[in-house]
Order: C-alpha cells, then structure tokens, then sequence
C-alpha cells in the first residue's frame, strides 16, 4: 500500500474552512485515496473516497490533482464537533487480502 | 451507528488470561477485519476474514487468532496476555464485491485492560 504523509495536527475555528492535504507520491493505477475521522475511543468513520479530480458528498469535498500524488480534504465550515483525527489512506480495495494501513493521521482541532 | 456491533464494550483481565472478543458485521457484509489501537502503536491491522476463510493477515501476534463462523460473526481470541496487549481493538465490516471499492465499516471496539 502507498505511504501517506500527512500534517500531524491542525487548529481551526469554528465556522471556518479546514483543509487536510495528504501527500502520496507513489500512489498505484488502481489505488483510491479514501478518508476517515475518528472521534477518541470511537472506530473510524468512513468520511469520503476519490480517484482523481474532484469528489463531493454531504460532508466533505476530496480534491485530486491529475498527477494523484497528493490529494486534500475540505471540510466546509466545521463545528466543534469535527474536532477529531482524521486519516489518508491510498491503496486498492480488492475481493481478496484487503486491509487498511492507518498512518498517524491528523489531529483537528476545532476552538470556538 | 455504523451497524457492526461489538462485546464486550470493557474487558479488564489479569496477565496470561486468555479472552474472546466478538464481532457482528453489518447485514449483508462477508468482510470482516481486526485491528489493534494503542496509544502508542496507533491503528494496526491484524487480520481479514471473507465469508468464513482467511483472506489476509497483518502484525498479529501467534498468541491471537481469529475465525469467521457461518453467519459471519467473528471471534478474536487473545491468550496468555501481557500488559502491551491493553489497547482498543476493532472490528470493521465490508461488502466485498469484486471490483467495488469496499468501504470499511468500524464497530464501537472493545476496551481490553490486562492488569
């Protein structure tokens, strides 16, 4: 699986646009970039999955670039409940030996 | 409410116990996956079941198996515990279609403090 690197932490305010970008430059053809958040003592949450150039759902938006070698969540006008960690994750999701590689993630912290 | 369910919620056992963790997957998922939190090792896969056969192992230790019984619940059996096996373990569950992008799915975990 590709190796992510991603900001260990992050602050915000509330109202504010929070972008998260993940850096992964020996992504494969068939891999997609997919993104999780975790609350403490909670299981990951399945935020928002991409291939390439723009993905876009109720909660988030996944930008890719063409070259797919990095990729940035947008989390729009975030609240304090979006105080979380959240994780990139590259890698192909097939029927046989799939497993997910959780780097360190991304602290967010969300002040009032 | 991701639909995967998890028990015992807290575990606390003494060291060179041996405990079961179990895990109900979503309806209609054949996937089913381990994975081992602790504060300092972070989120660790362990092992992944499809419909009842082994499909991939991660970092687990000899002492922990895992199996997949017919209605696709699974067991995590942890022996001779140590103190480093305290962390957070989940469960997650997926569909698993060839070809799909097979979407994880996280239980609530299991607390396990071995004193």
């Amino acid at each position: 699986l590709a190796k992510t690197t991603q900001p260990i932490s992050m602050d915000s305010y509330e109202g504010q646009e929070v972008n998260i970008t993940c850096s992964h430059n020996n992504i494969a053809t068939n891999d997609y970039i997919t993104w999780y958040q975790q609350f403490p003592s909670q299981g990951p949450r399945f935020i928002i999955q991409g291939y390439k150039t723009k993905v876009t759902n109720e909660v988030a938006s996944l930008f890719i670039p063409a070259d797919r070698k990095s990729s940035t969540l947008s989390l729009p006008r975030v609240s304090l409940s979006d105080t979380a960690v959240y994780y990139c994750l590259v890698g192909a999701h097939r029927a046989a030996g799939n497993k997910l590689t959780f780097g360190g993630g991304t602290r967010v912290l969300v002040k009032p | 409410d991701s639909g995967v369910t998890q028990t015992p919620k807290h575990l606390i056992t003494a060291t060179g116990q041996r405990v079961t963790l179990r895990c109900s997957p979503r309806s209609g998922d054949l996937s089913v996956y381990w994975y081992q939190q602790s504060l300092d090792q972070g989120l660790q896969f362990l092992i992944h079941y499809y419909n009842g056969e082994e499909r991939a192992k991660g970092n687990i230790l000899e002492r922990f198996s895992a199996q997949q019984f017919p209605d696709l619940h699974s067991e995590l059996n942890l022996s001779s515990l140590e103190l480093g096996d305290s962390a957070l373990y989940f469960c997650a569950s997926s569909l698993t279609t060839s070809g799909s992008t097979d979407t994880q799915y996280f239980g609530p975990g299991t607390r396990l403090t071995v004193l």
